[in-house]
């Protein structure tokens, strides 16, 4: 199975920072890999897939990079609606795996 | 609109069944894989598995953790998708989602609201 960390696991921010969360998998996964964000007994919400592609409706300060093994989520400006856990998910080979997930919370 | 909605979950004991169902509206549910995934309280998503569309025979894919327990089924003359558990452990206790893929590769990007199954004697 292709395992995805995550990095930080947790981060303070305030609003309006430049936040950024790294995930790396365990063997290269081309550009197949999606983020989510969730909230407290929400289902998760898909923000960007292939990578760097914003899903439609996700506000352009969500950004996504990277390919075979190094991932970055990035928040231009963070905004109070953006205070959730943020997850990658790749996409390359069965079974489909998470990372462990960074909980984003307000400084 | 455009939504999911799952019901069927409950308490359960080790060892017992139970069938988790999935109801789509608003939009064509027949051209879409689907997914399968859970989430265990204080914890990260889970993929559970995915069964195709009709045009890709319906087969199926499973995560070895259910493998061989759980069946994944469609009825796209219902608009339905079903999650059969059977043999169920303390482990499976956990919040189930289903999950619309639009493109197989590029994530889920409609979920329903989830439906809790607890396993406990």
């Amino acid at each position: 199975d292709i395992q995805l960390t995550q990095s930080p696991s947790f981060l303070s921010a305030s609003v309006g920072d430049r936040v950024t969360i790294t995930c790396r998998a365990s063997q290269g996964i081309s550009s197949s890999l999606a983020w989510y964000q969730q909230k407290p007994g929400r289902a998760p919400k898909l923000l960007i897939y292939t990578a760097s592609t914003l899903q439609s409706g996700v506000p352009s300060r969500f950004s996504g990079s990277g390919s075979g093994t190094e991932f970055t989520l990035t928040i231009s400006s963070l905004q109070p609606e953006d205070f959730a856990t943020y997850y990658c998910q790749q996409l390359n080979s069965y079974p489909r795996t998470f990372g462990g997930g960074t909980k984003v919370e307000i400084k | 609109e455009v939504q999911l909605v799952e019901s069927g979950g409950g308490l359960v004991q080790p060892g017992g069944s139970l069938r988790l169902s999935c109801a789509a509206s608003g939009f064509t549910f027949s051209d879409h894989y689907m997914d399968w995934f859970r989430q265990a309280p204080g914890r990260g998503p889970e993929w559970v598995g995915r069964i195709r569309n009709k045009a890709n025979s319906a087969t199926t894919e499973y995560a070895a953790s259910v493998k061989g327990r759980f069946t994944i089924s469609r009825d796209d003359s219902k608009n339905s998708l079903y999650l059969q558990m059977n043999s169920l452990k303390t482990d499976d206790t956990a919040v189930y989602y289903c999950a619309r893929k639009t493109i197989p590769t590029h994530g889920s990007d409609l979920w329903g609201q989830g439906t809790l199954v607890t396993v406990s004697s």
